[in-house]
């Protein structure tokens, strides 16, 4: 069964640095996509950023940025310039070309001014 | 606004009672799909309908169903509610079946189970 790893249940940032968030996932399939997800205080879930697994070129929006790594089963998500706003808890995501999306447990984004 | 409505916004209840969640899609997605989020968790698959019927069962629970109808909303039924059932429900809506469909999420309703 696949599995989506979080391993940092809280982080934290100085307001415009760079901080990076880890993913890790587990699965046998070749054909899968990856999300990253974005839940402000107000629970809204928002699409942050999608990574098809059969491209080798890294994913970008604006400020956000993947490093996805398909052999070590990586994908992490890179926030540039880190702004107040950005406080929130954000949540990784596979889903396979077939199968339910798996998020992981999330991990708590502080942005300290 | 990510074009998924779900009503109600809040909804307060007994144990032992039953409750309908409903949600609409966005223009022209077939596919919906229900997660429960309880306090500080991540998200918990329930069930995924596509063009009325369903495709994918998850963690859901006997005393609860759903359904999406012929225009396509869909309603989330619990039934016999416990303390435990107390929780943020999201309906999400993509367009087809396949992985590559983005899944949009509603605003959620907060369910109080007292």
């Amino acid at each position: 069964a696949q599995t989506v790893t979080q391993s940092q249940p809280e982080m934290s940032v100085q307001e415009a640095e760079t901080v990076t968030l880890s993913c890790t996932y587990d699965t046998s399939e070749s054909d899968y996509y990856l999300f990253w997800y974005k839940q402000p205080p107000s629970r809204q879930m928002i699409l942050v950023i999608r990574q098809e697994a059969y491209k080798q070129q890294n994913a970008t929006e604006n400020r956000f940025s993947v490093n996805f790594q398909k052999a070590a089963k990586s994908f992490s998500l890179k926030i540039s310039d880190s702004q107040l706003g950005d406080a929130a808890m954000y949540f990784c995501a596979y889903r396979s070309a077939k199968d339910k999306i798996i998020f992981g447990k999330g991990t708590r984004l502080h942005i300290l001014p | 606004d990510s074009g998924v409505t779900q009503t109600p916004k809040h909804l307060i209840t007994a144990t032992g009672q039953r409750v309908t969640l409903r949600c609409s899609p966005r223009s022209g997605d077939l596919s919906v799909y229900w997660y429960q989020q309880s306090l500080d968790q991540g998200l918990q698959f329930l069930i995924q309908y596509y063009n009325g019927e369903e495709r994918a069962k998850g963690n859901i629970l006997e005393r609860f169903s759903a359904q999406q109808f012929p225009d396509l909303h869909s309603e989330l039924n619990l039934s016999s509610l416990e303390l435990g059932d107390s929780a943020l429900y999201f309906c999400a809506s993509s367009v087809g079946l396949a992985g590559q469909g983005v899944q949009y999420f509603g605003p959620g309703t907060r369910l109080t189970v007292l």
